[in-house]
């Protein structure tokens, strides 16, 4: 257990339904990344966000969004979902916004979308 | 697109033999780290070089970096059949915020 908990670990919707994940960072940290693993496109950093606050954005489309609320947990909303969105995400946390190792990260088990 | 690319994409060895996999990025970073994933799970940080260091060790682990060829690789010595997995760089740009860049990945089969 890394440490880093995502809900839910599988989930399967239709087309055009908006579903969220969640995340809970581990304990301490205050940085939290999401990222998109399909076969085709590989990880793909999407966003992230430091202490309630975004920090970096990578490719996150229009239709997805995240937040980081006050007790640190994050979610990620995924919109008019399209079979192309059908994916493995990750959440990952870390400790420190910048630093020597600010970026290591601990990454939690993932959340699997299945778009039909 | 990914910043970084792996390669080789796959590796087949026997166990007890070294692997080695190659990385190379396209901009300027802070640092480059190395992760693990096993099939479907999370990935696992290994290492992190700094931008300023050329060589890091850690086990059976061994990473060189290159910044004037953009490039990085990650030597696994005596490799076991536990080693069995995906491994992926990552690069790690601070402009207000960590961007880290995964790149596609080698997937390394050990055979026991």
């Amino acid at each position: 257990d890394s440490g880093v908990t995502q809900t839910p670990k599988h989930l399967i919707t239709a087309t055009g339904q908006r579903v969220t994940l969640r995340c809970s960072p581990r304990s301490g940290d205050l940085s939290v990344y999401w990222y998109q693993q399909s076969l085709d496109q590989g990880l793909q950093f999407l966003i992230q966000y430091y202490n309630g606050e975004e920090r970096a954005k990578g490719n996150i489309l229009e239709r997805f969004s995240a937040q980081q609320f006050p007790d640190l947990h994050s979610e990620l909303n995924l919109s008019s979902l399209e079979l192309g969105d059908s994916a493995l995400y990750f959440c990952a946390s870390s400790g420190r916004l910048a630093g020597a190792g600010a970026n290591v990260l601990t990454f939690g088990a993932g959340s699997r979308l299945t778009v039909l | 697109s990914q910043q970084g690319e792996e390669d080789p994409q796959a590796l087949s060895i026997q166990e007890g033999e070294n692997a080695t996999m190659n990385c190379s990025y396209k901009t300027s970073i802070n640092n480059l780290q190395w992760y693990r994933q096993n099939s479907g799970r999370g990935l696992v940080h290994l290492i992190l070089i700094r931008s300023n260091e050329r060589e890091k060790h850690s086990g059976r682990l061994r990473v060189t970096l290159d910044t004037s060829k953009k490039s990085s690789s990650l030597l696994i010595t005596a490799s076991r059949a536990a080693d069995t997995a995906s491994y992926f760089c990552a690069t790690g740009m601070y402009t207000g915020g960590f961007k880290t860049i995964f790149g596609a990945g080698t997937r390394l089969f050990v055979k026991a």
